[in-house]
């Protein structure tokens, strides 16, 4: 079955710090990768998407920047945290059928993400 | 652009039924609703696909009008664990969307004994 892994579950890092948030997913291949990003008390913001080793597509222009080097991996990073980029962090993967259409979105545990 | 979801909050007694809406100004290819509690990941509810259809289980069921690019999710005899916040996510219609989904501002359910 497929499983979703992410970490760390919380992490508290200083203004100017640098981040490095991974997610790795099992028991599928070439699945498209998601991003998502939650504020405090509100929704989910696509941050970034991968359909395929190497390819990342921005969704908001931001401090922050994606990169997928193996099939089922995905990592979120930042040279330069700033305050605004405390939340809750969730990376998702989907299995796609024809048309790029598909399956549920299958959401990791989330990291907690607090710059102070 | 995302959906938009009403009412904002609900707050509902034991039994008590519930609808939460969402609405799109794009045509949609499906629409998925998912339950999240404070400090977790979102739980997948169900998928409605183009066609109108309407899917359920035990007593939690959705609607998706395609026509009006609107979905209802519907909450029935509610019970204590059903509380939370509920998020509708659209995926557009056309095929060039990759897969992503685009979630409303999210309603806040409160079930009370």
């Amino acid at each position: 079955s497929q499983t979703i892994h992410q970490w760390p579950a919380t992490l508290v890092q200083p203004v100017g710090s640098p981040l490095s948030l991974e997610c790795t997913v099992e028991g599928t291949s070439n699945p498209n990768l998601y991003w998502y990003r939650q504020a405090a008390g509100r929704g989910l913001q696509l941050l970034f998407y991968s359909v395929g080793i190497g390819q990342i597509s921005s969704e908001v222009p931001q401090n922050l920047s994606a990169s997928r080097p193996q099939d089922r991996q995905f990592i979120l990073s930042s040279k330069k945290l700033l305050l605004s980029d405390s939340g809750f962090y969730l990376c998702a993967w989907r299995e796609l059928r024809f048309l790029g259409l598909g399956e549920k979105l299958f959401f990791g545990s989330g990291t907690q993400l607090s710059v102070l | 652009q995302q959906p938009v979801q009403s009412p904002q909050a609900v707050i509902l007694r034991e039994g008590e039924d519930a609808v939460i809406n969402c609405s799109s100004s794009k045509a949609l290819y499906s629409v998925h609703w998912y339950r999240q509690k404070h400090g977790e990941a979102p739980v997948f509810l169900m998928i409605l696909l183009k066609g109108g259809e309407q899917k359920g289980h035990d007593k939690i069921s959705a609607s998706f009008n395609e026509k009006k690019q609107q979905s209802s999710l519907y909450l029935t005899a509610s019970q204590l664990s059903y509380s939370g916040t509920y998020f509708c996510g659209t995926e557009d219609a056309g095929g060039t969307s990759y897969g992503k989904l685009t979630f409303g501002q999210g309603t806040i359910l409160t079930v009370h004994p």
